[in-house]
């Protein structure tokens, strides 16, 4: 156990609708990541924040999406209308920036879109 | 873009027998990680090898790196069914932030 949470564990959604999913690292998470997995693939790199800033994003993120982390601490990633090619698994990872290395995955969130 | 490329894509074994998957990538690193990904879960940690050390081992898993040939290798030896899982390599680029760049991974299946 990584002591990194997401929520939902799955959703299934119509095309069109938002979504939104939840990531909880663990406190010493200063850094936090989102990737995207589809299937058969390696997860792709899609944003990354610094305590409460977004320091980078990917050409992935397209204008549909859009992720904050507030209080830097929990963080979410909202889908806005939603598309079929948007099922996925979405990942999250804490990493602790004093020691920039190794990268804690939660169990992701699989992300079904009719 | 994935930078890593896994080789094999795809590995069937004994257990009791050795397994070594190979990655190789294409710009200068920081690190290097292996991950494993049981299906339809998260990915689990392995090891972490950084760019000046060769070699690292932790309980039955050996991993080397190359960075003249750019090329790393994970060895898990006297393998168990419970091993069976995608395995993934992963690759802290130099000035890249920390992101990782994934491969698309090795599917090893280790039969009873």
């Amino acid at each position: 156990d990584t002591g990194v949470s997401q929520d939902p564990r799955h959703k299934i959604t119509k095309r069109g609708q938002n979504v939104t999913f939840r990531c909880d690292p663990i406190s010493e998470h200063n850094r936090l990541y989102w990737y995207r997995q589809t299937l058969g693939q390696g997860p792709e790199f899609l944003t990354y924040f610094q305590n409460e800033a977004q320091l980078e994003k990917s050409r992935l993120l397209s204008d549909r999406f859009s992720a904050e982390r507030p209080k830097g601490s929990f963080s979410t990633l909202e889908i806005q209308r939603t598309e079929q090619g948007d099922s996925a698994m979405y990942l999250c990872a804490g990493q602790r920036e004093l020691v920039l290395d190794t990268q804690y995955f939660g169990p992701g969130t699989r992300l079904t879109v009719l | 873009s994935q930078q890593g490329e896994e080789d094999p894509q795809a590995l069937s074994i004994q257990e009791g027998e050795n397994a070594t998957m190979n990655c190789s990538y294409k710009t200068s690193i920081n690190n290097l990680q292996w991950y494993r990904q049981n299906s339809g879960r998260g990915l689990v940690h392995l090891i972490l090898i950084r760019s000046n050390e060769r070699e690292k081992h932790s309980g039955r898993l050996r991993v080397t790196l190359d960075t003249s040939k750019k090329s790393s290798s994970l060895l898990i030896t006297a393998s168990r069914a419970a091993d069976t899982a995608s395995y993934f390599c992963a690759t802290d680029k130099t000035g890249a932030n920390s992101k990782l760049t994934f491969g698309k991974g090795i599917t090893l299946s280790v039969r009873p």
